[in-house]
């Protein structure tokens, strides 16, 4: 079954410490990205990944961190979580000139 | 660089009734227009897209938009609201036919009245 895997699904933190949520995919898709979802706003790109070792910054990438080492994978780095971003999390992938596939969501809580 | 509005917040519809949802659009070439269907605890799932072929694009659960440049408009129908519509909706804009860079409006959320 094709998917777009994420964890942890739920996860409350505290400020400053470094927290990793995975995302992985088995659609062997080129283009990965990550996006946050706010009430009010909609869900804003984070980064996004053209490829492997291919990262760019979406339009709120301030205090994260992404890597591409692999097709398949594409995580989500928190170095120093702060409150402002207690959000939901979404990471989402699809082939060149195809349709987005989006994980479940990851609701992260930072006190 | 391009950009969505949805207008409207929330939308309350009888069952039965039409369900449509409003979408405008800015964009600074020909736009690829989606829209997306999150129902709750859920990720979200494309309904329909228009890629600049016919301006009216049909989607699935009996969803269709149509594409309006001289409006710059991509409004949601429905004919008939079923209770398993009820949902948040997003309009989301990409420059080309890569819909790896999506702009999302802030989404509607409908909730369908027996």
């Amino acid at each position: 079954e094709a998917q777009v895997t994420q964890n942890p699904r739920y996860l409350i933190t505290v400020t400053g410490k470094k927290l990793t949520v995975t995302c992985s995919q088995n659609m062997n898709h080129e283009y990965m990205s990550w996006y946050r979802q706010d009430p009010g706003l909609g869900l804003r790109q984070i980064y996004y990944s053209m490829n492997v070792e291919v990262t760019d910054k979406g339009d709120v990438p301030e205090g994260y961190k992404v890597s591409r080492k692999e097709k398949r994978n594409f995580p989500l780095i928190l170095e120093s979580p702060s409150p402002n971003q207690t959000s939901l999390y979404f990471c989402a992938s699809s082939p060149a000139r195809g349709t987005i596939y989006f994980g479940e969501g990851s609701w992260l809580t930072v006190v | 660089a391009q950009s969505v509005t949805q207008l409207g917040s929330h939308v309350s519809v009888s069952e039965g009734a039409l369900v449509l949802l409003r979408c405008n659009y800015s964009s600074s070439v020909p736009p690829y227009l989606f829209w997306y269907v999150q129902y709750p605890n859920q990720g979200l799932q494309l309904l329909l897209k228009y890629t600049s072929a016919a301006t009216l694009v049909k989607g699935i659960n009996g969803f269709e938009a149509e594409f309006k440049k001289s409006e710059t408009s991509f409004h949601l129908t429905k004919p008939s609201a079923h209770m398993s519509d009820a949902a948040e909706y997003f309009c989301a804009v990409s420059k080309g036919s890569n819909d790896y860079k999506l702009s999302f409006g802030a989404g509607t959320t409908v909730t369908v009245r027996a």
